[in-house]
Parts: structure tokens; sequence; C-alpha cells
């Protein structure tokens, strides 16, 4: 079956800008996580979603937002861009939540 | 002020060698426990997990054993290969709730 797929792979940002990341799970899993990625930080959680309810949040400014469809998939809006949002962004999928996430391949994004 | 990134752990293994990383925790109430593998590009990828009522559990060249008592998780990697070669990281998941929390990852090197 399919992973995770996140799109778009690569995203190149100004500064003020603000950007949508998209993460389709894989079918049948209701809850999606999303997590940032840096060298500096490791991998920090941001959010999770099941049934289109954000049950845990991370601690990040609210410039990080995300939402749930009802078909699960989900998307991240980082407002305001920094360049310190500099990072991969994963997401993740599970049936429940608190089983073992099956990642997406992440999304590279670049603040210039 | 400067910042500090992480230091990764590295591990350097000759090929055909055995592999052992390692793992602490500091929260009694972890319950579940996963290894990753992340390679250069790609998200992390499920390799193998453990519940709290367990100590030993195998898989296919891979290990992973727990040590509640001081709080350690290690993954044994057997006749370690080229491919192997990736940055581990461990997770564990509190009172099976609904968010993992990763380690700072241990970068393996596999020499042919």
């Amino acid at each position: 079956k399919a992973g995770v797929t996140q799109t778009p792979r690569y995203l190149i940002k100004t500064r003020g800008q603000q950007v949508t990341l998209s993460c389709s799970p894989i079918s049948g899993h209701r809850s999606v996580s999303w997590y940032q990625q840096t060298p500096g930080q490791g991998l920090q959680f941001l959010f999770e979603y099941f049934s289109e309810t954000q049950r845990n949040k991370g601690n990040f400014p609210g410039r990080f937002s995300g939402r749930q469809f009802s078909n699960s998939r989900s998307e991240m809006n980082v407002s305001t861009l920094e360049l310190g949002d500099s990072a991969l962004y994963l997401c993740a999928s599970t049936t429940t939540g608190t089983d073992g996430y099956t990642f997406g391949s992440g999304t590279r994004l670049t603040v210039v | 002020g400067e910042s500090v990134g992480l230091h990764l752990p590295t591990l350097s293994v000759q090929e055909g060698d055995n592999s052992i990383i390692n793992c602490a925790y500091s929260n009694s109430a972890s319950d579940y426990f996963i290894w990753y593998k992340q390679e250069s590009g790609k998200g992390p990828q499920f390799i193998i997990d453990i519940r709290s009522n367990m100590d030993k559990r195998q898989g296919q060249r891979v290990t992973v054993l727990l040590n509640k008592t001081v709080k350690h998780l290690s993954l044994q990697i057997a006749a370690t290969q080229p491919g192997d070669s990736a940055v581990y990281f461990c997770a564990e998941n509190i009172n099976s709730g609904n968010q993992f929390y990763f380690g700072t990852g241990t970068s393996l090197t596999v020499i042919p």
C-alpha cells in the first residue's frame, strides 16, 4: 500500500512569507503527527491530529499551525517565516497515534 | 549568544561486525519504545519496537534490549552491512500517549 506522502519535497521561501505543507497518511491511518528536524535540535514535535482534532501540541510559537481534513490528510502552515524555520518537516501517520509511526520523506524548507 | 547544536554520537564498525547502539531514557512511565533508521534525504524508517513488559525482542538481524532498571535501551545489529549506515533514533512513548519523544540519534558508519 502507498506510504505517507508529503508535498512538496523541497521549498525555498523568503523571510516574512508563509508556507503550507501537505501530508497524505497511509490509508486507514487517522492520526497524523508533524515534526521539525534540524541539525541543532533534532526531532521536535509540532502537533498531532486525530479525526480532524488537534490532540497534542508541542512547544512552538503560534506561527505554526495545522489542520486535518475528513479524509485524514493534513496540512501545516507556517506564517511570517524566519531564517530559523529552515528545517526538514516530517509527517508521520499511525492508526491510533499510540502505535509506531510511519514517516514520510519530509519537506525540506529553506528560508532565505 | 552562540547556539549549541546537538553533537551526534558516532559509531564506526567494520562490515560483518556486530553493532550496538545505545539510548538512555529518563521517564519511568515510558512504556513503548521504537528504533528508527534514517538514511540521508529520507524520513525515519521503523526498525523494531518493544513494550515495557518485555526485555528483549528480536527481528531480522536486529535485537532490541530494554533495561527498565537503569532506563536503557539498546539496538544490536548483527553482521553489519554497508546498507546499515544511517542515523539511528530511539523513540519513547509515555503512558500510551499520542506523542513520541526522540533521542538525539547515533550516526552509524559501516566500513567496507
